[in-house]
């Protein structure tokens, strides 16, 4: 069974410019995370989709971050103007159910973002 | 809000030992407790998870407990081996539903020394 896939692995940018971050979940799995993972920090949530739409976005920085799930598959994280504070790794995962409460939460290997 | 906090940060143990980390929660309506293990550049993967009606679970060397009363729960793992060796994550999932986001705790790297 494929994993959840991420892409660019890593991502270097200059202060006040913008990245894009693309997630594909497991095949069939409609809930759908966008987690950031500061180093040396736990997982926050940035935000939760179901299927296309979001269930919990209430730490999504959205003056600088927005994120989409067309078609309630795929899924793009943006970040506009990025910020030094915002170095981090940015993991996608899914699970079959909303909330991962009967269904594993599975995650992709992380985009590892370093703002300069 | 709701918050998960983890401890100890680092724990350094020699083979064959027994390992414990500790977590607590301050959202009582939390049913949910999985535990991650993240390995250095990995991605985080489910080890075990307890549900709010069960005390206790074990899957071979590992167990978790859960004192819903003192909102704490534990991981256990026993006989440890140089592969145990990683950053541990706790998780809570807010609310009382199953809707709820996972909060997560702020790790602990476990090193285990042959």
């Amino acid at each position: 069974e494929a994993g959840v896939a991420q892409s660019p692995r890593y991502k270097i940018i200059e202060k006040r410019q913008s990245v894009a971050f693309w997630c594909n979940p497991i095949s069939g799995h409609a809930t759908l995370y966008w987690y950031q993972q500061i180093l040396g920090q736990g997982p926050k949530l940035l935000i939760q989709f179901q299927n296309n739409g979001v269930v919990d976005d209430s730490q999504l920085p959205k003056d600088r971050f927005s994120a989409e799930r067309l078609k309630g598959v795929d899924s793009t994280l943006k970040i506009q103007p990025a910020k030094l504070e915002d170095s981090a790794v940015y993991l996608c995962a899914s699970s079959l159910v909303l909330g991962g409460g009967t269904g594993e939460l599975f995650f992709g290997e992380g985009s590892r973002l370093t703002v300069l | 809000g709701e918050n998960v906090e983890q401890h100890p940060s680092t724990l350094s143990v020699q083979e064959g030992d027994s390992a414990v980390i500790k977590c607590t929660y301050s959202d009582s309506a939390s049913n949910y407790f999985p535990w991650y293990k993240q390995e250095l550049g990995k991605r985080p993967q489910l080890i075990i998870d307890i549900r709010s009606n069960v005390g206790e679970k074990k899957d071979q060397r590992i167990a978790v407990t859960l004192n819903k009363t003192a909102k704490h729960f534990s991981l256990h793992i026993t006989e440890t081996q140089p592969e145990d060796s990683a950053v541990y994550f706790c998780a809570a999932r807010a609310g009382s539903g199953n809707t709820g986001k996972l909060i997560f705790g702020q790790g602990t790297t476990l090193q285990v020394k042959p």
